[in-house]
């Protein structure tokens, strides 16, 4: 069965330093998201990405973060510069109609120390 | 605001046990719900989606949606204990095309032999 990957699994970076957190979604899925879930916490929206651009972005994606889908397959989550607080599972997910719900990769644990 | 209320549990079955697990909303614009599993340290499972109110079934598990009470249900029948996981209610309500869900907590289940 098909299924979204990311990588890493688990990262573990000192405060202030950028990093980029790696998904490949299903190959014939056209909508693309990263969601973020901290520690016993709800599984939260950051972002949806369609037709090469961001369709809609939630309070906590500010200007520190950025996306990308830099080669057609690949898409990327890059955090400039990361905070204590970014520490979290970060889930890319995909869907090729999105009224039929997504796919989740397993997920990056971040951790910033 | 958009606020789905999901009790965390956890709540502890035997093995063959009907199990029921719970959302209330407050958002009366939300049409569409979803149940997602996600076993420790993966993403998000889709279980069972639906638009309207009334019963839908597959297999084991059966979702219930009530809006006028703005409550929604998923029961699982015969319950195994590969079914211990966490369970994910999400809703969205399709705002301008949007289908971004907003997801309760989750329950955590666990099915003991």
């Amino acid at each position: 069965e098909p299924e979204v990957t990311q990588t890493p699994s688990h990262q573990v970076t000192q405060m202030g330093q950028e990093v980029i957190l790696r998904c490949v979604p299903i190959s014939n899925h056209l909508y693309f998201y990263w969601y973020r879930q901290i520690l016993g916490q709800k599984v939260e929206f950051l972002v949806s990405f369609y037709n090469n651009e961001i369709s809609e972005k939630s309070e906590i994606f500010d200007d520190q973060f950025s996306v990308e889908r830099p080669d057609g397959s690949n898409f990327t989550l890059k955090i400039r510069s990361t905070k204590l607080e970014d520490s979290a599972m970060y889930f890319c997910a995909s869907a090729q109609r999105v009224e039929n719900g997504y796919t989740f990769g397993s997920g990056t644990r971040l951790t910033v120390v | 605001q958009k606020e789905v209320e999901q009790d965390p549990g956890p709540l502890s079955v035997p093995e063959g046990a009907i199990v029921s697990l719970n959302c209330t909303y407050s958002n009366s614009a939300f049409q569409y719900f979803m149940w997602y599993r996600q076993y420790s340290r993966k993403g998000p499972e889709l279980l069972m989606y639906t638009y309207s109110s009334g019963n839908k079934e597959d297999g084991r598990f059966t979702a219930q949606v009530d809006k006028s009470s703005k409550y929604i249900s998923l029961f699982i029948r015969d319950s195994q204990p590969s079914d211990s996981a966490t369970y994910l209610c999400a809703m969205s309500d399709m705002t301008g095309g949007s289908y971004i869900p907003t997801f309760g907590r989750g329950t955590s289940l666990i099915v003991h032999p």
